[in-house]
């Protein structure tokens, strides 16, 4: 049963205090994103990777940081200088040969601040 | 700043009805442009994309409709259905291999029985 799997669904973070947000799929896919969703701002790109070990910064990249050690695994840390963390994060991937079209999205999680 | 502006950003519309959402871009350098449909709590799933080579895709009762000369796409979502009411999502694809989209702000569609 292939597809992509984000974990935990809600997860809490205290004051000054990094959280890691999990990312894996099974789709063979080599690209990998993560974005975040607030209300009324559609999404916005934090991070991207074309392949392992590799990875780009994307529109919001403050206060995030990520690892590409394997294909099917993007991890997210959420690191204490991200002041405004609360929101919906969704990852993502795509095939990057000729037929992959688009990405597909898991199905998030929700990070709320304590 | 924004490369994909949407409209509406929310949206009634009837059962049996035709909902009707536009895009707008302002970037050359989109070369796919897919349409995402997302419920409360869920991630974006794919619903219909289409090519800037391409005027019109139809899948079921969605339908793209493309026009590459004013940069404007829209969905048209016939025969609306109460199941239909969602967050929905258009998109454009960077040319080139870094596969990266850029999002529109996204309308909410509510469809009354």
């Amino acid at each position: 049963d292939g597809g992509i799997t984000q974990s935990p669904k809600y997860l809490f973070r205290k004051e000054g205090q990094n959280v890691t947000l999990s990312c894996e799929q099974n789709l063979n896919h080599d690209a990998m994103y993560w974005y975040r969703q607030d209300p009324g701002q559609g999404l916005r790109l934090i991070y991207y990777s074309q392949i392992v070990n590799d990875f780009q910064k994307g529109d919001i990249a403050e206060g995030y940081s990520v690892s590409r050690e394997k294909k099917e695994s993007f991890p997210l840390t959420v690191t204490s200088a991200q002041k405004n963390p609360t929101a919906f994060y969704l990852c993502a991937s795509s095939s990057q040969l000729a037929s992959g079209e688009t990405q597909y999205f898991g199905p998030g999680t929700r990070l709320l601040v304590l | 700043q924004q490369q994909v502006k949407q409209s509406p950003q929310s949206l009634i519309v009837q059962k049996g009805g035709i909902s009707i959402i536009n895009c707008a871009y302002e970037n050359t350098a989109f070369d796919y442009f897919p349409w995402y449909q997302q419920f409360p709590g869920k991630g974006p799933a794919l619903l219909i994309a289409i090519r800037p080579d391409v005027s019109e895709k139809k899948e079921g009762r969605f339908t793209i409709s493309f026009n590459k000369s004013a940069k404007q796409f829209s969905l048209h979502i016939m025969d609306s259905q109460p199941g239909d009411s969602a967050t929905y999502f258009c998109a454009a694809r960077f040319s080139g291999n870094t596969g990266k989209l850029i999002f529109g702000q996204g309308t909410t569609l509510q469809v009354k029985p």
